[in-house]
């Protein structure tokens, strides 16, 4: 398997620009997370979905920041308009049995907005 | 949510054991312990994960405290290529709240 894919690995964009992240999990895995990564904040929960339905969004942090799985092998997050504040990496990860045998995190999206 | 304490940085020397600690003295009793780190530019991996006997795998063993409010990581023999930070963290794998963990820097 090629573990969990995520697109683009960088991005840069201007502030107010839609920006959508996109991952692939693990073909067989039922639950999907979104985290965020800063230095001031750590690692964040953003949100995660199991069989394809969200399941806890409380750590998104406002409505400019959207989240789709439409299928068991696809999620987007989307942010509508993006800051400057919204830089980070964004980790997307994926598991099976509510983790019983670990989380597979991507290689991650580092976004800037400028 | 239960809360973890955990050294903010920690050292080694390449081929010697290293014991990584955690607190985690409001842990419930149906929260599994989960090790996980972090290498450089990289997502985090799994390492380890008990709920209340010791576990042994081929990157670590976890040694869990009768009581289950701490737990210890244990890398058995330090490489630089385990220089990375050790995150632990409680709770029932649908939703893992990660802490701002262990650096740990191995020397040659």
């Amino acid at each position: 398997d090629a573990g969990v894919i995520q697109s683009p690995r960088h991005e840069v964009t201007e502030m107010g620009q839609e920006v959508t992240l996109r991952c692939k999990p693990i073909s067989g895995h039922d639950y999907l997370f979104w985290y965020r990564q800063t230095m001031m904040r750590g690692l964040e929960l953003l949100i995660y979905f199991n069989n394809n339905v969200p399941i806890d969004d409380s750590g998104m942090p406002e409505d400019r920041f959207s989240a789709k799985m439409p299928n068991a092998s696809f999620s987007t997050l989307k942010i509508q308009p993006s800051e400057p504040r919204d830089s980070a990496v964004y980790f997307c990860a994926s598991s099976f049995l509510r983790g019983g045998y670990g989380y597979t995190f991507g290689s991650g999206t580092r976004l800037t907005v400028v | 949510d239960a809360k973890t304490t955990q050294p903010n940085s920690m050292e080694s020397n390449e081929e010697e054991p290293v014991h990584l600690p955690c607190n985690h003295s409001t842990i419930s009793g149906t929260d599994y312990i989960h090790w996980y780190r972090q290498l450089p530019s990289q997502g985090p991996e799994y390492v380890i994960h008990g709920l209340t006997s010791n576990v042994n795998n081929r990157m670590a063993s976890l040694a869990i405290a009768e009581d289950r409010k701490s737990s210890t990581l244990i890398l058995h023999r330090a490489t630089l290529r385990d220089a990375a930070v050790y995150y632990c963290i409680p709770g029932q794998g649908g939703k893992l709240i990660f802490g701002q963990g262990t650096e740990l820097s191995v020397k040659p």
